[in-house]
């Protein structure tokens, strides 16, 4: 199947800097997203993004499908940024499960 | 975007007995949904997918007996955990298609 890494695996920032967060994957994927793990387990969805740059606020989100690889880009970080954050791929033949990545564990610090 | 309900959030029980949880698309029909597991600071691993009308597929080494999944209709999916034992105390949480990928917000099971 197809694999999916998280680099880094840990994170840690003061308030108000910025942030890099890649997903490589080994195949074609027709489904991309990135999640955002909140302390009580509720995964909430910050882009779907097969291909292409995506923007919301302080976040936003590039995929180059051709190089198999994801970034998610955190601005002016806040505390409650803090968690983890998933990258998660479904492929063409697969039957639209996603598999997801280790994470990256991010913690701002005020 | 579309939502995904799952309850209860929490379950605690005793062991040896058995645990059901519901998964609902509630603003889209899903032919198809899907049971995820994590443990405590580890990633989410499939561990099958939910059929609406047919048997559902389970992942490798996942028991089929052990968590039985119904699909009764285009917006519900349920997993039961049957014949629970304090290793089956994890975090469950189950998903649907609507173009993108939507989850609920997940049960903590602890069996005693």
């Amino acid at each position: 199947g197809i694999q999916v890494e998280q680099s880094p695996p840990d994170l840690i920032l003061q308030e108000g800097a910025n942030s890099t967060l890649r997903c490589n994957f080994s195949d074609s994927v027709n489904n991309l997203q990135w999640f955002h793990q909140n302390p009580w387990g509720q995964l909430i969805n910050l882009f779907y993004i097969p291909s292409g740059t995506k923007q919301n606020g302080r976040l936003s989100a590039t995929t180059v499908a051709t190089e198999r690889y994801s970034l998610l880009y955190i601005s002016s970080s806040q505390t409650t940024d803090s968690g983890v954050y998933f990258c998660a791929v479904a492929w063409h033949d697969n039957n639209n499960d996603m598999r997801f990545g280790a994470g990256t564990r991010l913690t701002v610090k005020p | 975007g579309a939502v995904v309900s799952q309850h209860p959030s929490r379950v605690i029980c005793k062991s040896g007995t058995s645990v059901k949880i519901e998964c609902r698309s509630l603003d889209f029909q899903a032919t198809t949904m899907f049971w995820y597991r994590q443990f405590p600071k580890q990633s989410l691993m499939l561990m099958a997918t939910s059929n609406e009308g047919s048997k559902a597929t389970y992942e490798q080494g996942v028991e089929k007996d052990k968590f039985l999944i119904n699909h009764a209709s285009l917006t519900l999916s349920t997993l039961t955990v049957t014949s629970a034992h304090p290793e089956d105390s994890s975090f469950y949480i189950c998903s649907a298609v609507d173009l993108a990928a939507f989850f609920g917000q997940g049960t903590r099971l602890t069996v005693v």
